[in-house]
C-alpha cells in the first residue's frame, strides 16, 4: 500500500502560477486525479487521470505528471481559486482502495 | 444533469448503527462502468473514501473500515445505502455520496453530493 503526499499549503498571488503537489512512489503506474474544495462546498474534480480536464473546469486548470510527482497547475490564478485541493488514486494491492492526499490549501495573496 | 443527495440521522449515539441513503437522479446504476462511492471528512481534516458499489454489483471497502460497513442499492428507487456499525465520536463527518466512473482500471468521483454532517455523542 502507498499514501499520497501533499504540501500543507500553497501562497500564491493573484495572476501568478500555483502548483500543486502530489507525490507517491506508487505514482509512476497508477493515475491521479484533483479535487477542488471550497469552504462550506463539495469537492468538485477538477482533473481526471493526470491530464484531463472535466467540461466547465477553466482553461487555467491543467495536470501534468512526472516520476513519482503528479502537479496540479493553475495559471493566472484567480481569488475565486482559493480553496483546498486533493489528489486521489487507487491502491490495487492487496485488495482495491481509493485514496486521498492530506489536502493543499491554497491561499490566493 | 446528474444530482445526489445523501439524506440520515444528524445525531447518532456511541455503538449504535449508521445508515445513510443517497438518491441520485441522471444516471442508471445499470450502465457499465457506473459506481457510488461513499466518502467522508472530519471537521476540518481529509477526504476519507469509505465503500464503492459498481454497476455489476461489485462492492469494495476501505480495509481499515471493513469490518463496519455495507453499502447496498435499490435500483429501483435510485438509492444507495451505506451503513455502518459500532459508531464512536472519532466517527463524526460530513458524509458524501458521489457519482463514480470507472475506466480502465481507474475510478474518480464526480460530482458529489452536497453531503451530511453526522455526529456521534451521547
Amino acid at each position: 500500500s502507498y499514501e499520497l503526499a501533499q504540501p500543507p499549503s500553497v501562497s500564491v498571488s493573484p495572476g501568478q502560477t500555483a502548483r500543486i503537489t502530489c507525490s507517491a512512489d506508487a505514482l509512476p503506474n497508477h493515475y491521479a486525479h484533483w479535487y477542488q474544495q471550497k469552504p462550506g462546498q463539495a469537492p468538485v474534480l477538477v482533473m481526471y487521470k493526470d491530464t484531463e480536464r472535466p467540461s466547465g473546469i477553466p482553461e487555467r486548470f491543467s495536470g501534468s505528471s512526472s516520476g513519482t510527482t503528479v502537479t496540479l497547475t493553475i495559471s493566472g490564478v484567480q481569488a475565486e481559486d482559493e480553496a483546498d485541493y486533493y489528489c486521489q488514486s487507487d491502491d490495487n494491492s492487496g485488495g482495491y482502495r481509493a485514496l486521498f492526499g492530506g489536502g493543499t490549501k491554497l491561499t490566493v495573496l | 444533469q446528474i444530482t445526489l443527495k445523501e439524506s440520515g440521522p444528524t445525531l447518532v449515539k456511541p455503538t449504535q448503527t449508521l445508515t445513510l441513503t443517497c438518491t441520485f437522479s441522471g444516471f442508471s446504476l445499470s450502465t457499465s462502468g457506473v459506481g457510488v462511492a461513499w466518502i467522508r471528512q472530519p471537521p476540518g481534516k481529509a477526504l476519507e473514501w469509505l465503500a464503492l458499489l459498481y454497476w455489476d454489483g461489485d462492492k469494495r471497502y476501505s480495509p481499515s473500515l471493513k469490518s463496519r460497513l455495507n453499502i447496498s442499492k435499490d435500483t429501483s428507487k435510485n438509492q444507495v445505502v451505506l451503513t455502518m456499525t459500532n459508531m464512536d465520536p472519532v466517527d463524526t463527518a460530513t458524509y458524501y455520496c458521489a457519482h463514480s466512473l470507472f475506466d480502465s482500471g481507474w475510478d474518480w468521483f464526480d460530482p458529489w453530493g452536497q453531503g451530511t454532517l453526522v455526529t456521534v455523542s451521547t
